[in-house]
This record gives C-alpha cells, sequence and structure tokens, in this order.
C-alpha cells in the first residue's frame, strides 16, 4: 500500500458546480498536511496548509480526518482556472526533521 | 521576485554522460531538496540540504550526487546517466527542515530525456 493515496482521477466538473475528493495516509504519525496544486507542465505550488480543525480559503476547504487517517479538499463554484492536479502532501516529523510523503495527484478539469 | 531558479529546463543526454542540474532561491531558506516527478509515482525525493554544510538521502538517492555550494545553491549530478533517469526534476526550498509547517517552493523544473 503507498503511503499517501490519492484518487487520480480525472474529476470532471462543470463550471459553477462542488467538487470534493479525499487523500489517505498509511502512517499514523503524519502530523501536518498540506495541498499543492499543480498545473500541467509547471511546478507544483503550495495551495494551502491543512489544520487539525479544518480551515478555509475562499472556495476552498481543507479537512483532516485523523480517526480515518485522511484529508479532503473541497472546491465550490468551480473556475476553468481551477483545473489542476491536486497533489497531497504528508509530513512525518522526525527527530532529525521532516519527511515530506507526497501522493500521486488528483487530476481536476473544470469544464464550461 | 525570482524565487527557487533551476537550470537548464531542457536536457537530452545519451547513456552514460554526466551533467549536472544547478538549483538558486534568494529567499534566505535553510533547506534545500532535489525531487524527481515521474507518471502516477508522485514526487520522490533524492537528496535534501538540512542546511548549509550539510547534504542527506532521500528516497531515490541512487546515481546522483549533491552539493550545497553556499546557501543559496544546491546543485544535483548525474555521473553516468541512464535511461531510467529520464524524468522531470524539481528543486525546492523550505525556511527549516525541522519546522513542520514549513512549506516547500518549487523551481520551474528540468525536463531530462536519456537515450
Amino acid at each position: 500500500r503507498k503511503e499517501v493515496e490519492q484518487d487520480p482521477g480525472p474529476f470532471n466538473v462543470p463550471e459553477g458546480a462542488t467538487v470534493a475528493f479525499n487523500c489517505t495516509y498509511s502512517n499514523s504519525a503524519s502530523q501536518s498536511f498540506f495541498w499543492y496544486r499543480q498545473d500541467c507542465r509547471k511546478e507544483p505550488k503550495l495551495l494551502m496548509s491543512v489544520y487539525s480543525s479544518g480551515n478555509e480559503d475562499g472556495r476552498f476547504t481543507a479537512q483532516l480526518n485523523r480517526a480515518s487517517q485522511y484529508i479532503s479538499l473541497l472546491i465550490r463554484d468551480s473556475k476553468l482556472s481551477d483545473s489542476a492536479t491536486y497533489l497531497c502532501v504528508v509530513n512525518e516529523i522526525k527527530a532529525a526533521g521532516n519527511k515530506l510523503t507526497f501522493g500521486g495527484g488528483t487530476r481536476v478539469l473544470v469544464k464550461p | 521576485n525570482a524565487g527557487v531558479t533551476q537550470t537548464p529546463k531542457f536536457q537530452v543526454l545519451k547513456t552514460g554522460q554526466s551533467m549536472t542540474l544547478q538549483c538558486a532561491q534568494d529567499m534566505n531558506h535553510n533547506s534545500m531538496y532535489w525531487y524527481r516527478q515521474d507518471p502516477g509515482m508522485g514526487l520522490r525525493l533524492i537528496y535534501y540540504s538540512a542546511s548549509e554544510g550539510t547534504t542527506d538521502k532521500g528516497e531515490v538517492p541512487n546515481g546522483y550526487n549533491v552539493s550545497r555550494l553556499n546557501k543559496r545553491e544546491f546543485s544535483l549530478r548525474l555521473e553516468s546517466a541512464a535511461p531510467s533517469q529520464t524524468s522531470v526534476y524539481f528543486c525546492a526550498s523550505s525556511e527549516s527542515w525541522a519546522r513542520a509547517n514549513s512549506p516547500l517552493h518549487f523551481g520551474n523544473g528540468t525536463r531530462l530525456t536519456v537515450t
């Protein structure tokens, strides 16, 4: 089993709709979590950190479920510009530093 | 505001050739990283440098060497390229390897093909 798993998609989303997808992680020692966005043939860019209580940034909402070991990302009122691959990143804090593990990404295509 | 700059953007090598990927950051970050990204595999850490003067192996270090030249620069060297090293390479930096919520800032990537 991969340490961090994501549904690769693609999720085909009508413009204006809501889309949500999850990322599961296997290491219960994981302590911090991030969502990155990666456009085609570009570098990943931080979208948002994920906090225990869940957090929102505009149309984006991230949730953490430690009991079931997954994080989620919800995008409301989808825009064409939201089309991208969303990477889940899980951080395990070790004595020597942090171990970041990336998921394979979930591709989202927003269509008019 | 350059952030993380890596060169070259594209490279084609023949098996057995060597090359160095260059990376520089202007954010005064302590930690720097080299990742490779392959379809369906996610980003995998090759080497990292927690601070100037230190380097450590990541998940997939075989076939690579690194140099942390100074606080700004972190280079990745392929001594004898193999087709399995065909990939997209990303350099990244963060304020500190030790801080849990220290996000990564990535360079634009290098697309390497080894024939």
